[in-house]
């Protein structure tokens, strides 16, 4: 079955400090991987994918994330945090079955410090 | 234009009462879902419709019940609410056959039992 693994449920980062956000992900086939935000009582936006397309992802707001197969991993960063960066992120596969559906990791609280 | 909208995006109410959540999608997609968002962020797959056919159904108690009157609509009408119920549900979308595609969330429907 295919899974992903949100590491971290909290993360704290001072303002331009680089942010560290960790993904393993579990599967049998090549994995299609995103990272999505939520804002407070705001639905989940799409920072970026991964489609096998390239193995370093840029997304919006300055993010990217690199797929390490050797890894299983799809980390999120960013070179320097901003207050406005303070939200959940979330993780997920797409995977099989019958149409298709999204598989969201735990999420991790990011949290900007002044 | 709102691609994914939901309405109510807050409900409050008693318990054994039934309710509806409706959601529309302006996208064209033919794929549409209904997350559960528990109190600790987890977000779960409760339904999936695929052009008005239920594709996905992740063993959700039978007061749960999807209807989609065209590919562009998937309610929720939940009966007899519990105080389990409580929590923010999100109507999605994708488009069909595409597992590199992502989903487009709603903005959530915050529901609260008391």
């Amino acid at each position: 079955a295919q899974s992903v693994t949100q590491l971290g449920s909290h993360v704290s980062v001072s303002e331009g400090a680089l942010v560290l956000l960790r993904c393993n992900y579990s599967s049998s086939v090549p994995p299609y991987l995103f990272w999505y935000v939520q804002y407070p009582n705001q639905g989940l936006q799409l920072l970026l994918k991964y489609t096998s397309a390239a193995t370093l992802v840029k997304g919006i707001n300055g993010f990217e994330a690199e797929f390490k197969k050797s890894e299983t991993s799809f980390h999120l960063t960013k070179p320097s945090a901003h207050m406005s960066d303070a939200a959940e992120y979330f993780c997920a596969v797409s995977v099989a079955s019958g149409t298709y559906k999204y598989i969201f990791g735990t999420g991790t609280r990011l949290k900007v410090l002044a | 234009d709102t691609a994914v909208s939901q309405t109510p995006k807050y409900l409050v109410t008693q318990m054994g009462n039934d309710k509806s959540i409706k959601c529309e999608q302006n996208l064209g997609h033919d794929t549409m879902y209904w997350y559960k968002q528990d109190s600790k962020k987890f977000l779960k797959i409760m339904f999936s419709y695929n052009n008005k056919e239920l594709i996905i159904n992740e063993t959700v108690p039978n007061r749960f019940s999807p209807k989609s009157p065209d590919k562009a609509h998937l309610n929720l009408h939940i009966n007899s609410l519990e105080l389990g119920d409580s929590a923010v549900y999100f109507c999605a979308s994708s488009p069909p056959d595409d597992r590199r595609s992502e989903a487009f969330f709603g903005q959530g429907t915050r529901l609260t039992v008391v």
